[in-house]
């Protein structure tokens, strides 16, 4: 079955760097898109960043764009996102999740993100 | 501010129906783009209900179902049970220049 577990979160300040992890099992990852969302405490849901099968072509929420990268090793069957310059903003929990047509169908259970001082 | 509108909350009692609406523009639901539903209970990851405006994935009840007509769409959930509390997002394409996946503000379902 579709397994996506997240890692490489925690409690980071302000302006500093934290890179998450989404490892991939039960689906030919190299076939997929793969997105990373995340919600605010208190908040909704809020896309952040998706990755095509290849790796070649990313697309950004503003939120993050120039700040955040997202990237894939599909020999890992791995999804990546490095967070730069992060902001008390960024808090909350990241999720990542497989591409089916515009649709999310398979999510991970997510990794908390604290950015504070 | 979420670029797709639902109510805050909904509820009713169990075994009747409720509908969540989600309001868009010309840009993402008017424009033709598909809306997904997800039912999100906390601490868990968010579960995809509805695909391409009306389909259910594999294992979803068929109490659940979604419609579209203009810039909205509407996931309704009959037979209401105790396990339908949560939270309800709907889910789109947006060709505006502030992002291409959209979520909507969110619906609480309360079962009373």
């Amino acid at each position: 079955q579709v397994q996506l577990v997240e890692s490489g979160g925690g409690v980071v300040q302000p302006g500093r760097s934290l890179r998450l992890s989404c490892g991939a099992s039960g689906f030919s990852f190299s076939n997929f898109g793969m997105h990373w969302v995340r919600q605010a405490p208190g908040k909704g849901l809020e896309w952040v960043a998706v990755v095509w099968y290849d790796g070649i072509n990313q697309d950004y929420a503003d939120s993050v764009k120039g700040r955040f990268t997202v990237s894939r090793d599909n020999s890992k069957s791995t999804l990546y996102l490095q967070m730069n310059s992060l902001r008390p903003e960024d808090t909350g929990v990241y999720f990542c999740a497989r591409d089916r047509s515009q649709s999310l169908d398979f999510w991970g259970q997510g990794v908390v993100v604290t950015v504070s001082s | 501010q979420s670029v797709l509108t639902q109510p805050p909350s909904v509820s009713g009692a169990p075994g009747q129906r409720v509908t969540i609406s989600c309001t868009g523009s010309s840009s993402n639901i008017g424009a033709g783009y598909d809306v997904h539903w997800y039912q999100h209970l906390p601490g868990a990851a968010p579960k995809l209900l509805i695909f391409g405006d009306t389909n259910r994935p594999s294992g979803v009840p068929d109490r659940f179902s979604g419609s579209k007509s203009g810039t909205s769409a509407s996931l309704a959930i009959s037979g209401l049970q105790a396990e339908d509390e949560a939270d309800y997002y709907c889910q789109s394409y947006d060709s505006s220049l502030t992002g291409f996946y959209v979520f909507g503000s969110g619906t609480k379902v309360t079962v009373l």
